[in-house]
């Protein structure tokens, strides 16, 4: 099976700019997530879709960040305006509903801010 | 979501079997154990998943005593492609997707 799509591999914006990140999921999955990885660090969830409704986005910076997943399949996560603690990579995964299901990731996109 | 520790670094050489331990010592009833690896400039990829007793797949086995308390992934004969990070994980299975909090997980570095 195709794996999960991320789009663009990698991005440098300088502060104060905004950015865009595209998520495909693997096709039949309903859950979707975006995490936040910090160099040294473990990733961090940001935000769980499951379908196109938002389950979990209390770690979501709100007042710069923002995602959705129009018709439940592809989702776009938003930073504006960007800061320098932005620098990260941010890695999208995707799981059948089922709780035990395994989570697939994508291989991230590496945002540089500067 | 309970607490996991695990060592920060391990070094082995190739062909050893490698037993990383993690700490999990406020597990709850309903919590699965789950296993993630990670390569450079690669996302996570998951490994294995237990509740109890002992899980083997084609890639690695999984150990948790009954207690529950802690478990070891036993990875026999390790080569260089190894190397990584590998992350413990302890979720709640609540029937429906999962949510996965990952801590700075544990980097193996394998050599000659």
């Amino acid at each position: 099976e195709a794996g999960v799509a991320q789009s663009p591999r990698y991005k440098i914006i300088e502060k104060r700019q905004s950015v865009a990140f595209w998520c495909n999921p693997i096709s039949g999955h309903a859950t979707l997530y975006w995490y936040q990885q910090i160099l040294g660090q473990g990733p961090k969830l940001l935000i769980q879709f499951q379908n196109n409704g938002v389950v979990d986005d209390s770690q979501l910076p709100k007042d710069r960040f923002s995602a959705e997943r129009l018709k439940g399949v592809d989702s776009t996560l938003k930073i504006q305006p960007a800061k320098l603690e932005d620098s990260a990579v941010y890695l999208c995964a995707s799981s059948y509903l089922q709780g035990d299901s395994p989570l697939h990731f994508g291989n991230g996109t590496r945002l540089t801010v500067t | 979501l309970a607490k996991t520790t695990q060592p920060i670094s391990m070094d082995s050489y190739e062909g050893q079997e490698v037993n990383i331990t993690c700490s999990h010592n406020n597990i709850a009833t309903n919590d699965y154990i789950t296993w993630y690896q990670q390569f450079p400039s690669q996302g996570p990829r998951f490994i294995i998943q237990g509740y109890k007793t002992k899980v083997t797949n084609e890639v690695a086995s999984l150990f948790i005593p009954a207690d529950r308390k802690s478990s070891t992934l036993s990875l026999p004969r390790v080569s260089l492609s190894d190397t990584a990070v590998y992350y413990c994980l302890a979720w709640t299975n609540t029937g429906t997707a999962s949510k996965l909090t990952f801590g700075t997980g544990t980097r193996l570095q394998v050599t000659l």
